[in-house]
């Protein structure tokens, strides 16, 4: 079974600059996440998604954070203009909405360093 | 949403048992306690959960006190490979809120 899949991994830009994330989660999952994690953290929840549904963008900052997940499948995560504090591993995950663990199952992240 | 405390940071050498205690005191009825294990440059994997007693795996066994107020994440014989951050995350099992909130973790360094 194939796992999350995300791109790109790595990711340069220069502050004000826009960056787009892709995600694709496990087949069949119909819950999605997006995660921030900064060195040395753990990971913070930005949004989360059940099919093409927003189910908690609280932590999102919506100024310049953006993600949509269009037709339920895959997602796109969108800074722009980025800031310095930017600079993150941006982690996808996906779980199925009836499991019984509520498993999370992530992708390697993308990397992003703003200059 | 039930608060964590985990130790920041463990060592160990390659063959110990290792136990990494999660404090919860404000967990709720309905919440369940999940470990999770990061590697450098990996997402999160699950490792185990749990509700009371105690839970065992081929990873790892999660014993829950009765009040349910800590768990112990207990990993047998470690290896180097074992060393990683540890996540410890409590939420509802029904909602599936909190689930998704992880802390600072404990970093788990095994030696030679």
């Amino acid at each position: 079974e194939a796992g999350v899949a995300q791109s790109p991994r790595y990711k340069i830009i220069e502050k004000r600059q826009s960056v787009a994330f892709w995600c694709n989660p496990i087949s069949g999952h119909a819950t999605l996440y997006w995660y921030q994690q900064i060195l040395g953290q753990g990971p913070k929840l930005l949004i989360q998604f059940q099919n093409n549904g927003v189910v908690d963008d609280s932590q999102l900052p919506k100024d310049r954070f953006s993600a949509e997940r269009l037709k339920g499948v895959d997602s796109t995560l969108k800074i722009q203009p980025a800031k310095l504090e930017d600079s993150a591993v941006y982690l996808c995950a996906s779980s199925q909405w009836d499991s019984d663990t509520g498993e999370l199952f992530f992708g390697e992240g993308s990397r992003l360093t703003v200059l | 949403l039930a608060k964590t405390t985990q130790p920041i940071s463990m060592d160990s050498y390659e063959g110990q048992e290792v136990n990494i205690t999660c404090s919860h005191n404000n967990i709720a009825t309905n919440d369940y306690i999940t470990w999770y294990q990061q590697f450098p440059s990996q997402g999160p994997r699950f490792i185990i959960q749990g509700y009371k007693t105690k839970v065992t795996n081929e990873v790892a066994s999660l014993f829950i006190p009765a009040d349910r107020k800590s768990s112990t994440l207990s990993l047998p014989r470690v290896s180097l490979s074992d060393t990683a951050v540890y996540y410890c995350l409590v939420g509802d099992r029904y909602t599936n809120a909190g689930k998704s909130t992880f802390g600072d973790g404990t970093t788990l360094t095994v030696k030679p």
